[in-house]
């Protein structure tokens, strides 16, 4: 079965330094990747999504990045954060294109808390 | 391109009620559509979803959906309430265009009041 992990689960930081959230999945091969944020009172934004390893879109510009660096790891990055970077951040896989499921559900992981101070 | 309009942020429901959330979306094709629950400090779990076939869905927990195309709808219902109902709710719609991209509906928090 498949299984999407997240880390770490909360995280406080000061404003202006680095940050790197860290999405793994396991039991599947070519997902398609995604994060979103969801501040708080807010719904979910996309922020990136990914098709396959070093293939990165990004829907809103921000002070963020992302990387896929393997197949199925997908990292959230910033050089240096802002207090409107805090937010629930998740990570959701979904089928790759052209497979049975394509277009289908996505999977969520357990989320990132960041606090920004 | 699409939209997701959830009427209502907030909806209280006396336990054992019926529970109605609805969900309109835009879109210029046919889409895929979604209800996920969304538990305190957790992720996304999905409830029911519509692709094809029977517009009437049921999902996990007692949950069903109806897709009305003539209506742009598809507002989940249960018949009964129950406190671990208690939860934010969020309607979903995708289409192939859109290669898997969701787009998410504002949510809706769920209190049920014993």
């Amino acid at each position: 079965s498949q299984t999407i992990h997240q880390w770490p689960a909360t995280l406080v930081q000061p404003v202006g330094s680095p940050l790197s959230l860290e999405c793994t999945v396991e039991g599947t091969s070519n997902p398609n990747l995604y994060w979103y944020r969801q501040a708080a009172g807010r719904g979910l934004q996309l922020l990136f999504y990914s098709i396959g390893i070093g293939q990165i879109s990004s829907e809103v510009p921000q002070n963020l990045s992302a990387s896929r660096p393997q197949d199925r790891q997908f990292i959230l990055s910033s050089k240096k954060l802002l207090l409107s970077d805090s937010g629930f951040y998740l990570c959701a896989w979904s089928s790759p294109a052209g497979g049975p499921l394509m277009f289908d559900e996505q999977f969520f992981g357990p989320g990132t808390r960041l606090t920004v101070l | 391109a699409q939209s997701v309009t959830q009427l209502g942020s907030h909806v209280s429901v006396s336990e054992g009620a019926l529970v109605l959330l609805r969900c309109n979306y835009s879109s210029s094709v046919p889409p895929y559509l979604f209800w996920y629950v969304q538990y305190p400090n957790q992720g996304l779990q999905l409830l029911l979803k519509y692709t094809t076939g029977a517009t009437l869905v049921k999902g996990i927990n007692g949950f069903e959906a109806e897709f009305k195309k003539s209506e742009t709808s598809f507002h989940l219902t249960k018949p009964s309430a129950h406190m671990s109902d208690a939860a934010e709710y969020f309607c979903a719609v995708s289409h192939p265009s859109s290669w898997g991209k969701l787009q998410f509906g504002a949510g809706t928090q769920v209190v049920v009041t014993p």
